[in-house]
């Protein structure tokens, strides 16, 4: 069974850049992944969906400061020009046959 | 996009059957290109996907749920029903229906707001 594993917590400067990672399985290198933000109060947002061979694709609402890449099991959400509205809990999600919903624990966002 | 709205009651006694609604706007339940879905959150805990439907009824359930969960869809309406029989203190959580693409990949692409439902007496 696919499965997605994330760091719990990452933080970085009001401006800086933050990179958040999501691991496949080890069967599951090939899979894509999608990246959703969850806000303090909000429902969760989905933002872009990252292949294998590192293409994207991005929601219509979601700004440029955000992108993501692929390298092997791994796949990034990078977080450039972190804005204080950024602070969020990160989840990625993946699928299998029948199962449409994998997700990490979710990464806690700080802005410092 | 279509915005998504989970309706229903706050609170459910254990044992209870829980049942929540999730009403389309601005798009169709008989998307031939979507799933219909529900997720969870329990307090502290992460996104669990609890089911899909689609426009015809075909559904598609989390394993570990699939005893106690019915999913419904009323295309008339153009709304998707949860009901999860028998619940415990475990089944609080946070309940969120989803949009879910079902050609060239399954992820979600539109949310809902969520809503909160306590097992409690």
């Amino acid at each position: 069974q696919v499965a997605v594993t994330q760091s719990p917590s990452a933080s970085a400067s009001l401006g800086a850049s933050v990179k958040l990672t999501c691991t496949l399985s080890s069967d599951h290198t090939s899979y894509a992944i999608a990246w959703h933000q969850v806000q303090a109060g909000k429902g969760p947002r989905y933002l872009m969906k990252v292949y294998s061979d590192g293409s994207l694709k991005r929601a219509d609402e979601t700004p440029d400061r955000f992108s993501g890449s692929s390298s092997g099991a791994e796949r990034y959400l990078i977080i450039s020009g972190l804005q204080s509205e950024d602070e969020a809990e990160y989840y990625c999600q993946t699928w299998g046959v029948g199962i449409h919903g994998v997700f990490g624990e979710g990464t806690q966002v700080t802005v410092l | 996009q279509p915005l998504l709205q989970e309706s229903g009651p706050e609170r459910v006694a254990p044992s209870e059957t829980l049942s929540l609604r999730c009403t389309v706007t601005g798009g169709s339940v008989t998307s031939s290109n979507h799933y219909w879905a529900w997720i969870r959150q329990p307090p502290g805990k992460r996104l669990e996907w609890l089911g899909s439907i689609e426009y015809t009824g075909a559904t598609f359930y989390n394993p570990s749920l699939k005893s106690r969960l019915i999913l419904s869809i009323d295309t008339s309406e153009n709304d998707f029903s949860l009901q999860l029989t028998s619940v415990t203190a475990a089944d609080t959580a946070m309940y969120l229906c989803a949009r879910v693409r079902a050609v060239a990949g399954t992820e979600i692409d539109q949310w809902g707001q969520g809503t909160l439902v306590t097992v409690s007496s």
